[in-house]
């Protein structure tokens, strides 16, 4: 069975320094993976997904993340934060196959961004 | 172009009654799934919908179902509510043509009393 471990269930950083969030996945084949962000009091938004191009995928807001079949990672990067990416993140992996697959998402971590 | 639409935004039920929520697909796509996030959690599946008919299921008891309508549009049906069913329930369409990304709507949150 697929599953998602984000290490760090929060991560705090000044404004202007790097963001790094970590995501690890458990599959037997290499999935697709998901970074969504979610703000406070609303539903989930796409940042950037893997599914088998370039091994570094660049999302919005000026996130990236870099897939590594042989750390089985899929960390979550941004040079220089903002006081506006202060949110909660989330690492998803699904199967590859015919049509939507279901998503199996990690615990979350909220990143929290000070002054 | 509307993106995902779900209602209502807010509920609150009584243990034992039953619920249903609702969810519009953004436009050009004809799958739905649902979510069920729990506070401080990730969303779990619930299961998925595609031609009107439940595709895929997670780990979740015969009291959740659903349904599909021609339209896309679907449902979420609850019945029996525990205090354990309170939490943000979320609603996320795709589309089938290649593997596309699914998006999410701001979701329902259901507290149960």
């Amino acid at each position: 069975a697929q599953s998602v471990t984000q290490l760090g269930s929060h991560v705090s950083v000044s404004e202007g320094a790097l963001v790094l969030l970590r995501c690890n996945y458990s599959s037997s084949v290499p999935p697709y993976l998901f970074w969504y962000v979610q703000y406070p009091n609303q539903g989930l938004q796409l940042l950037l997904k893997y599914t088998s191009a370039a091994t570094l995928v660049k999302g919005i807001n000026g996130f990236e993340a870099e897939f590594k079949k042989s750390e089985t990672s899929f960390h979550l990067t941004k040079p220089s934060a903002h006081m506006s990416d202060a949110a909660e993140y989330f690492c998803a992996v699904s199967d590859r196959g015919e049509g939507a697959q279901k998503l199996v998402f990690g615990q979350g971590t909220r990143l929290t961004i000070n002054p | 172009d509307a993106g995902v639409t779900q209602s209502p935004t807010h509920l609150i039920k009584t243990r034992g009654q039953q619920v249903t929520l609702r969810c519009s697909p953004k436009s050009g796509h004809d799958t739905v799934s649902w979510y069920q996030q729990a506070l401080g959690q990730g969303p779990q599946f619930i299961f998925q919908y595609y031609e009107e008919e439940e595709r895929q299921r997670g780990n979740f008891p015969d009291r959740f179902s659903g349904h599909q309508f021609p339209n896309y549009s679907s449902e979420l049906n609850v019945n029996a509510l525990l205090l354990g069913d309170s939490a943000l329930y979320l609603c996320a369409s795709s589309s089938t043509g290649g593997y596309q990304p699914q998006h999410f709507g701001d979701g329902t949150r259901l507290s149960i009393l």
